[in-house]
């Protein structure tokens, strides 16, 4: 399984954009990028899943350059709720089912 | 529709002891993983059953076993309980849906072993 990167910690005020980069150089063909979202003593929660180029649902968007070895999530206008640990996972068929989680980065919203 | 529901919410056990976590997973979700997660970590993968059968197991020691029933509900044992053993154990389940990858988790059981 593809291994991640991304950043411990990013902060950010109310009604900013968040952007996440996540590093994953040794990628596989067949891996799909996914991104989850983890509040304090919940289970994660899935957010959003792509292969190439943008993804957007109506909670953020995933963009994948066309090398595919990193990943930005962009969280639109954070809100207080979005303070949360993000965590960014590469896998294919193979993991499904065995995700393989990193330490994520934990995101604190402020007003 | 009834997300996934994990009992007990907390557990406080010994060192030695044995406990049993159980996870019903979303009705029409054949496949049931199971996760650590300690304090401050990403969780950790432990075992996935799908069909009722083993189809992945984590770096977890033999202490930890698993099991799925016929109605897909699924049971986390870990024998001889360590002081290490404490963590949130997540349980998530999903359909077989390949292509999308995406697994639903559920609250959680916080076990403390003293």
């Amino acid at each position: 399984l593809a291994k991640t990167t991304q950043p411990i910690s990013m902060d950010s005020y109310e009604g900013q954009e968040v952007n996440i980069t996540c590093s994953h150089n040794n990628i596989a063909t067949n891996d799909y990028i996914t991104w989850y979202q983890q509040f304090p003593s919940q289970g994660p929660r899935f957010i959003i899943q792509g292969y190439k180029t943008k993804v957007t649902n109506e909670v953020a968007s995933l963009f994948i350059p066309a090398d595919r070895k990193s990943s930005t999530l962009s969280l639109p206008r954070v809100s207080l709720s979005d303070t949360a640990v993000y965590y960014c996972l590469v896998g294919g068929a193979d993991s499904w089912g065995k995700l393989q989680f990193g330490a994520g980065t934990q995101v604190v919203v402020t007003p | 529709d009834a997300g996934v529901t994990q009992s007990p919410t907390h557990l406080i056990k010994t060192r030695g002891q044995h406990v049993t976590l159980r996870c019903s997973p979303i009705s029409g979700h054949k496949s049931v993983s199971w996760y650590q997660q300690v304090l401050g970590q990403g969780p950790q993968f432990i075992f996935q059953y799908y069909e009722k059968e083993e189809r992945g197991r984590g770096n977890f020691p033999d202490r930890f076993s698993a099991r799925q029933f016929p109605n897909y509900s699924s049971e986390l044992n870990v024998n001889a309980l360590l002081l290490g053993d404490s963590a949130l154990y997540l349980c998530a389940s999903s359909t077989n849906s390949q292509g999308r990858y995406e697994q639903y988790f559920g609250p959680g059981t916080r076990l403390t072993v003293t």
